[in-house]
């Protein structure tokens, strides 16, 4: 696609619930990342996923981060028995591989509120 | 662990004035460093980069940065902003030959006409 595409945009979910988030990268991107937003904080990286290698995911906050992509396409962020510190913008990026040559593309981002 | 700090976190200008926001890493190893800026309701964008040679970067839309070593700095300059600067700039840096990115906190930047 044009752009790293990300959904839902906006998602209200309650406490204890589970919610997944979807991140389809640029076409041809084999590195894809996600990082963390909170309100009024700088982005944390959490996971970062390249080609067939193991990911590093070294940023997740608890096991009840987890994250998958299957091959070179679309990444899902899934987080567990959700908790109101776990609000925040979720945003995924790519880049073309991990080489720090590669400018990183960011999507708009996924809002989640945990009530 | 690298971090960065940016220790303006709200900056409020007026038209044509000139811009200079901080940003400073702690990192002892090679670094590559990096601007993003997030207009109202956008996202991320890249502003400008460095990896290596001229400490002094260009980067779109008129801004500029300097890599000071010695400083542990990467400030963002431009002599003349425009209300359309307004948004959230954040800086990052990458380590490692890697492409895994640090944020710091980021700026809010106002311009007022």
């Amino acid at each position: 696609g044009a752009g790293v595409s990300q959904s839902p945009s906006n998602k209200v979910t309650e406490k204890g619930k589970d919610v997944e988030l979807r991140c389809d990268p640029i076409s041809g991107h084999t590195a894809l990342y996600w990082y963390r937003q909170r309100l009024g904080q700088g982005l944390e990286f959490l996971i970062y996923f390249q080609g067939n290698s193991a990911p590093d995911k070294s940023g997740l906050p608890s096991d009840r981060f987890s994250a998958e992509r299957t091959g070179e396409s679309v990444s899902t962020l899934t987080i567990q028995r959700t908790q109101q510190e776990d609000s925040a913008v979720y945003l995924c990026a790519s880049s073309l591989n991990r080489n720090s040559g590669n400018t990183i593309y960011f999507g708009e981002g996924s809002w989640l509120t945990v009530v | 662990a690298q971090s960065v700090s940016q220790h303006n976190h709200h900056v409020i200008l007026s038209e044509a004035a000139s811009l200079e926001l901080g940003c400073n890493y702690s990192y002892g190893g090679t670094v590559n460093l990096f601007w993003y800026v997030q207009y109202p309701g956008q996202h991320l964008q890249l502003l400008l980069k460095y990896f290596s040679g001229d400490p002094l970067v260009k980067g779109i839309k008129g801004f500029e940065a300097e890599f000071i070593k010695s400083k542990f700095s990467f400030n963002l300059r431009k002599p003349s902003v425009q209300w359309s600067d307004t948004a959230e700039y954040f800086c990052a840096v990458s380590t490692g030959g890697g492409n895994k990115l640090t944020f710091g906190t980021g700026t809010q930047l106002k311009v007022e006409l």
